[in-house]
């Protein structure tokens, strides 16, 4: 059984580029989380994925977008990037169902973002 | 909106004692909430999941508690080690997603 695989695992952009962060999903799970962890903070939600469709979204800007594919694999993108997008970028998968809320969150090691 | 706190934000202890972190949320409709550890640089590692009928959990030298009424949670490391030096997270699970604190990083000096 794999676990979640983010990649890149570290890039560089400008200010005003588009980003896209992947995820791969735990085998058998078909929820996926997007977090972003400033540095020094805790991890704040972005949006859930499930089943393909968007399941609930934090207080991000719609610059940040996302997709799930039909493997459960997801992206995140990035448009118009600014300095304060810097950080850690986590996907976490799980085995869920619309708003159940208590499922087991398994996390990938993250996709390190750095905005000049 | 929930909000999560941890004190304390740093911890230095040496090898060998026993220690407590907290953990407290303002909003005590929980799913339930669980305990990460994180070392420098990487994702998430759950360490115990509380769900929120239960009121403590167990792994090896960890045990969690939960008072859902208080808004409290503690994780207590016993034993401690060197290679229990990370960041600890604690966080609030809601309907979608999860609530964090902004951590305590633990040293233990050997």
């Amino acid at each position: 059984e794999t676990g979640v695989t983010q990649s890149p695992t570290h890039l560089i952009k400008t200010r005003g580029q588009q980003v896209t962060l992947r995820c791969s999903s735990q085998s058998g799970h078909n929820t996926v989380s997007w977090y972003q962890q400033a540095l020094g903070q805790g991890p704040q939600f972005i949006f859930q994925y499930y089943r393909e469709e968007e399941n609930g979204r934090g207080n991000f800007p719609p610059r940040f977008s996302g997709l799930q594919f039909p493997n459960y694999s997801s992206e995140l993108n990035v448009n118009a990037l600014e300095l304060d997008d810097s950080a850690l970028y986590l996907c976490a998968s799980s085995l869920g169902h619309r708003g159940s809320g208590a499922n087991v969150l398994t996390f990938g090691a993250g996709s390190r973002l750095t905005v000049l | 909106k929930q909000e999560v706190t941890q004190i304390p934000a740093a911890l230095s202890v040496p090898e060998g004692e026993n220690l407590v972190l907290n953990c407290s949320f303002t909003d005590s409709a929980i799913y339930n909430l669980q305990w990460f550890r994180q070392d420098p640089g990487k994702g998430l590692t759950s360490l115990l999941l509380i769900q929120s009928s239960q009121r403590e959990q167990t792994s090896g030298r960890l045990n969690a508690s939960l008072d859902k009424s208080s808004g409290r949670s503690t994780l207590y490391i016993a034993a401690s080690q060197p290679g229990d030096s990370a960041t600890y997270l604690c966080a609030v699970v809601g309907a979608n997603n999860l609530f964090f604190g902004t951590g305590t990083r633990l040293t233990v000096i050997p």
